[in-house]
């Protein structure tokens, strides 16, 4: 069956400007999350969506960050007047039995 | 942080097996030991899981010591596509609302024909 997908798969924006990515997870994945990975580095979490109990938020770097998850599925991760240091490969994965993540390739922001 | 330590980095023959640390002797009870990889440019990839039994899947092996502090991936044939990092990652199955996975560096290994 389908991955998870993200788009886009590249991202080229301004400083300041805002950016919307989206996650499309493995469908019935209940869990979903959001990673970022700067170059060279290991993954830094984000997010964490889990049915319809609250997110966990204690991942995202400053309240320039929000992501929701409409119906259960889709997801979009938000930067609101984008820096520099945002720049980095954000990842998402869907998980079903909260064991094993599956991850999409990832969206590359640069931001200029 | 990261409650695993692994070496930056390994070299391998296409053809012979690929054995990569990781070091985890803070492990609680419940916490399993999960393996994925990250080849460039692509998002990671599960390979095993495991408690304190040797786990074994079309993938890879998994062998996990008695006391659980350490455990060893095993590629047994590695090939040329098996060059990625390599992340060896602790958590529990029952964590509450905290499921995610704490990533370190990983370990980067080098298949070489």
């Amino acid at each position: 069956g389908a991955g998870v997908s993200q788009s886009p798969s590249n991202k080229v924006t301004e400083k300041g400007k805002d950016v919307e990515l989206r996650c499309d997870p493995i469908s019935g994945h209940t869990a979903l999350y959001w990673y970022r990975q700067s170059l060279g580095q290991g993954l830094e979490f984000l997010i964490y969506f889990q049915g319809n109990s609250a997110p966990d938020k204690s991942g995202l770097p400053s309240d320039r960050f929000s992501a929701e998850r409409t119906g259960g599925s889709v997801s979009t991760l938000t930067i609101q007047r984008t820096q520099q240091e945002d720049s980095a490969v954000y990842l998402c994965a869907s998980s079903q039995d909260l064991n094993i993540q599956y991850f999409g390739a990832g969206t590359r922001l640069s931001v200029l | 942080d990261a409650k695993t330590t692994q070496p930056p980095s390994m070299d391998c023959a296409e053809g012979r097996a690929a054995n990569l640390p990781c070091n985890h002797s803070t492990i609680s009870g419940n916490e399993y030991v999960y393996w994925y990889r990250q080849i460039h440019s692509q998002g990671p990839q599960y390979i095993i899981h495991g408690l304190k039994n040797n786990e074994t899947n079309e993938m890879a092996s998994l062998i996990i010591t008695e006391d659980r502090k350490s455990s060893t991936l095993i590629l047994p044939h590695a090939t040329l596509r098996d060059t990625a990092v390599y992340y060896c990652i602790v958590r529990a199955l029952n964590a509450g609302n905290n499921r995610k996975l704490i990533w370190g560096l990983g370990t980067s290994l080098a298949v070489n024909p």
